[in-house]
């Protein structure tokens, strides 16, 4: 089955900087790749996703790339605000919804 | 709109005691349904899925298990609970193929005892 790896674990920045996270997955069918965000005791949702007929998509202050060669996808946040502080998961999805192991982001006012 | 329910919120569970947690989804048909559980501080792992009615794929050997008496109904069970299968508990479910969003239940917090 597929096998996600999600790194950092965590991850601390300031406020107003950059946050990048990466993931990889082992299945070349794999064609969605959403990305979720989990606040504390909340359920996870939906921040942004990309299939494999697209390398980039765009929502304002998130993006998300994919390397489909290289079987990797990463997130982007520019100019963070406190309220991004969470932890996010990447997920790939062929037969079945598999997610990385999660990243803390916590961004510093 | 759809939406999922699931029960109950938090359950504290002595060990070797059942356990039975359900999910339904209103508002949509032949949903994918899914069971995570989520460890303390720890990613989202995949403990069944189910395509339709009867249908349970198992992704990790241990003694829970999966059923789907109807067609928006999945629950997840054991017969003797682990001080190991404590957790938060998601069900989750997307429509159609496989590979669209998947939208999740609030979660169950499970403590063994």
């Amino acid at each position: 089955g597929e096998n996600v790896e999600q790194h950092p674990s965590t991850l601390s920045v300031q406020e107003g900087d950059s946050a990048v996270i990466k993931c990889t997955y082992s299945d070349s069918a794999s064609n969605y790749f959403p990305w979720y965000k989990q606040e504390l005791g909340k359920r996870p949702q939906l921040i942004i996703d990309i299939r494999s007929n697209v390398g980039e998509k765009k929502d304002q202050r998130i993006a998300v790339t994919l390397n489909k060669t290289a079987k990797h996808f990463s997130l982007h946040i520019t100019e963070t605000q406190p309220e991004d502080s969470a932890v996010y998961f990447c997920a790939a999805s062929s037969n079945d919804m598999r997610f990385g192991a999660g990243t803390r982001l916590t961004v510093k006012p | 709109s759809q939406t999922i329910h699931q029960w109950p919120a938090t359950l504290v569970q002595p060990v070797g005691s059942p356990l039975s947690l359900e999910c339904t989804v209103e508002g949509t048909s032949n949903p994918n349904l899914y069971w995570y559980r989520q460890a303390a501080g720890r990613g989202l792992q995949l403990l069944f899925y189910s395509v339709g009615i009867g249908q349970i794929s198992s992704e990790v050997p241990q003694n829970l298990s999966a059923s789907r008496p109807q067609d928006r109904q999945f629950i997840l069970s054991s017969k003797k609970l682990l001080l190991s299968d404590s957790g938060f508990y998601l069900c989750a479910w997307n429509i159609g193929q496989v590979n669209t969003e998947a939208f999740f239940g609030q979660g169950t917090r499970l403590t063994v005892v």
